[in-house]
């Protein structure tokens, strides 16, 4: 079956630790998005990436860093600079049409729960 | 970027009874889209309204768009217990491309 999947589920970070993120995705998709959610609140961009070796930053890109070396495979580094790093982490991808990413579903992996030690 | 309200915050029902959920926002938008995400995991695609669209329906779901007013509905009838859920609607605007996420509706379904 075609899907996301994120690792590990949970993971903790000690003081002055950067910490990777896995996203992979057999979907074929061409854009991938990594998200952050916080209790009670909806998603909030941080990273996204249209072609492999490209990216952009999100709304809240300080303290974290992505790269896409390969179309299946979009990590996220939670930098010690990131100084509240406890959240959810979702990676998503989705397809491109002329419009656009934005225009088509996203496909969401389980996420990865960040707290610190 | 601009982010969907929406209301209610939370709400409770029992089942077969009908649930629905609203969405606003600020901007023009190409589209609006709905998902589901059950407690501790990812989120679930429901459905896509794009802006020249009023309403739309996928089994159980109805959404609604009125870009008059720059709201959105989602309605689910006969409600199951395996609705329990929290709902987002997200967006895409006019000039931009990227989703922006509301804060969802809660939905518990009482047995």
């Amino acid at each position: 079956d075609g899907g996301i999947t994120q690792s590990p589920k949970y993971l903790f970070r000690k003081e002055g630790q950067n910490v990777t993120l896995s996203c992979e995705q057999n979907l074929n998709h061409d854009a991938m998005y990594w998200y952050r959610q916080d209790p009670g609140q909806g998603l909030r961009l941080i990273y996204y990436s249209q072609i492999v070796n490209d990216f952009q930053k999100g709304d809240i890109a300080e303290g974290y860093s992505v790269s896409r070396e390969k179309k299946e495979s979009f990590p996220l580094t939670v930098t010690s600079a990131q100084k509240n790093p406890t959240a959810f982490y979702l990676c998503a991808s989705s397809n491109i049409d002329r419009g656009g990413p934005g225009n088509q579903p996203q496909h969401f992996g389980d996420g990865t729960r960040l707290s610190i030690l | 970027s601009q982010q969907g309200e929406e209301d209610p915050q939370a709400l409770s029902i029992q089942e077969g009874e009908n649930a629905t959920m609203n969405c606003s926002y600020k901007t023009s938008i190409n589209n609006l889209q709905w998902y589901r995400q059950n407690s501790g995991r990812g989120l679930v695609h429901l459905i896509l309204i794009r802006s020249n669209e009023r309403e739309k329906h996928s089994g159980r779901l109805r959404v609604t768009l009125d870009t008059s007013k720059k709201s959105s509905s989602l309605l689910i009838t006969a409600s199951r217990a395996a609705d329990t859920a929290s709902y987002f609607c997200a967006f895409v605007s006019s000039n931009d491309y990227k989703l922006s996420f509301g804060a969802g509706t809660t939905v518990t379904v009482r047995a």
